[in-house]
């Protein structure tokens, strides 16, 4: 157990819906990470959150947006949902910048 | 662009075989490099890490890795593997310029008994 929590563990929608991901770093984390994991594009970066500011942005689309809140914990938003969007959506926690990252257990995302 | 490279993508070892995975970047300037392991159907750990310092890595269950500078590479070994190393390794690299973690395509390990 890596300590950072993500809900829910399995998503199934339909085409053009919206959804929400949310995770919690773990304790004393600032730093928050998006990872998507696909069968044919790997694992990819979407974006960071540091302290509840953006830091960088991967390769995430128009469609999809994420928030660190005040309490550290982040949602990811995905909007107008396609069938390549399903995947597994890993959440990342670290101290700061600079240190190893700690990956949730992932949200499985299914869009039919 | 900034890429790593994972060269095996299937490996079939027997128990009690040596591991070596490799994995090359094209970074320019100072890097932070990973491996990860990932067993079926659960999620990414960190099997060690390398900062700075001495390049030889130890890491949890028994694996090691060695950063060769000149060679741009991390590559992941393991003396003796057990069947449950059977499990997707990912080698991962990232700079003091970004701290997003740049993925490998994985190396997925079968071990049989």
């Amino acid at each position: 157990d890596s300590g950072v929590t993500q809900t829910p563990k399995h998503l199934i929608t339909a085409t053009g819906q919206r959804v929400t991901l949310r995770c919690s770093p773990r304790s004393g984390d600032l730093s928050v990470y998006w990872y998507q994991q696909s069968l044919d594009q790997g694992l990819q970066f979407l974006i960071q959150y540091y302290n509840g500011e953006e830091r960088a942005k991967g390769n995430i689309l128009e469609r999809f947006s994420a928030q660190q809140f005040p309490d550290l914990h982040s949602e990811l938003n995905l909007s107008s949902l396609e069938l390549g969007d399903s995947a597994l959506y890993f959440c990342a926690s670290s101290v700061a910048g600079n240190y190893e990252q700690y990956f949730g257990p992932g949200t499985r995302l299914t869009v039919t | 662009a900034q890429s790593v490279s994972q060269h095996n993508h299937h490996v079939i070892l027997s128990e009690a075989a040596s591991l070596e995975l490799g994995c090359n970047y094209s970074y320019g300037g100072t890097v932070n490099l990973f491996w990860y392991v990932q067993y079926p159907g659960q999620h990414l750990q960190l099997l060690l890490k390398y900062f700075s310092g001495d390049p030889l890595v130890k890491g949890i269950k028994g694996f090691e890795a060695e950063f060769i500078k000149s060679k741009f590479s991390f590559n992941l070994r393991k003396p003796s593997v057990q069947w449950s190393d059977t499990a997707e390794y990912f080698c991962a690299v990232n700079d003091n310029s970004g701290y997003a973690l740049n993925f490998g395509k994985g190396t997925s390990l079968l071990v049989t008994p």
